[in-house]
């Protein structure tokens, strides 16, 4: 078993949609969760990152974290067709330690 | 957010040479780098970490005689890929870490490498 799952999708949404995305991890020593977005052949790009278990908000994202349950997941309101994309989660187990990449999930919008 | 350069974006290299990829943090000083490599269609794989003025630490399985690792400043690691081969053909991405209290990582644009 990955020490962390995501569903490779692809996710297709029309736009405006609202994009949910999740995550599993095994590990109960993960601290902080990260949430990235890739575009084909570039690097990753930080969306947003939240400590322990709690919501928080940035703009037309939301990401929560259920620790006692090791499920996270990232929330995109009023989706474009510029977020398609592979999101991918990475939690770790303290602030700046390495990172522990899922496999990420394709999200298609469409207009 | 953060910037984080590579260079080159794109290499060509016949096997058997060596091939050195950049990595620099622009905006912020980096004392710890991280660099990846990533095959099409999957994940991004943790190579080695890499600390400024000390040794790289490797994950497993990942050859450091292979992939040199030298972090000589604040802002610059570098990774030499020597005696390349077709199988080392990949998308090398390198990340910094943010100085600041939750230490996030931000990511370069990658370079692609392509041993013939």
């Amino acid at each position: 078993q990955k020490e962390v799952e995501q569903d490779p999708g692809p996710l297709s949404v029309p736009e405006g949609a609202i994009v949910s995305l999740n995550c599993t991890y095994s590990n109960s020593a993960f601290q902080y969760f990260m949430w990235y977005r890739q575009y084909s052949r570039k690097g990753p790009e930080l969306l947003m990152y939240t400590y322990s278990s709690g919501n928080k908000e940035d703009g037309r994202f939301t990401a929560q974290v259920d620790k006692s349950s090791k499920y996270i997941s990232l929330f995109i309101r009023d989706s474009q067709p510029s977020d398609s994309a592979t999101y991918l989660c990475a939690p770790a187990k303290a602030a700046g330690n390495k990172l522990t990449f899922g496999g990420g999930t394709r999200v298609l919008v469409k207009p | 957010g953060a910037v984080v350069s590579q260079h080159p974006s794109w290499v060509i290299c016949k096997s058997g040479t060596s091939v050195k990829i950049e990595c620099r943090s622009l905006d912020f000083q980096a004392t710890t780098m991280f660099w990846y490599r990533q095959f099409p269609k999957q994940s991004l794989m943790l190579m080695a970490t890499s600390n400024e003025g000390s040794k790289a630490t490797y994950e497993q399985g990942v050859e450091k005689d292979k992939f040199l690792i030298n972090h000589a400043s604040l802002t610059l690691s570098t990774l030499t890929v020597t005696s390349a081969h077709p199988e080392d053909s990949s998308f090398y991405i390198c990340s910094a870490r943010d100085p600041g209290l939750a230490g996030e990582q931000y990511f370069g644009p990658g370079t692609r490498l392509t041993v013939t």
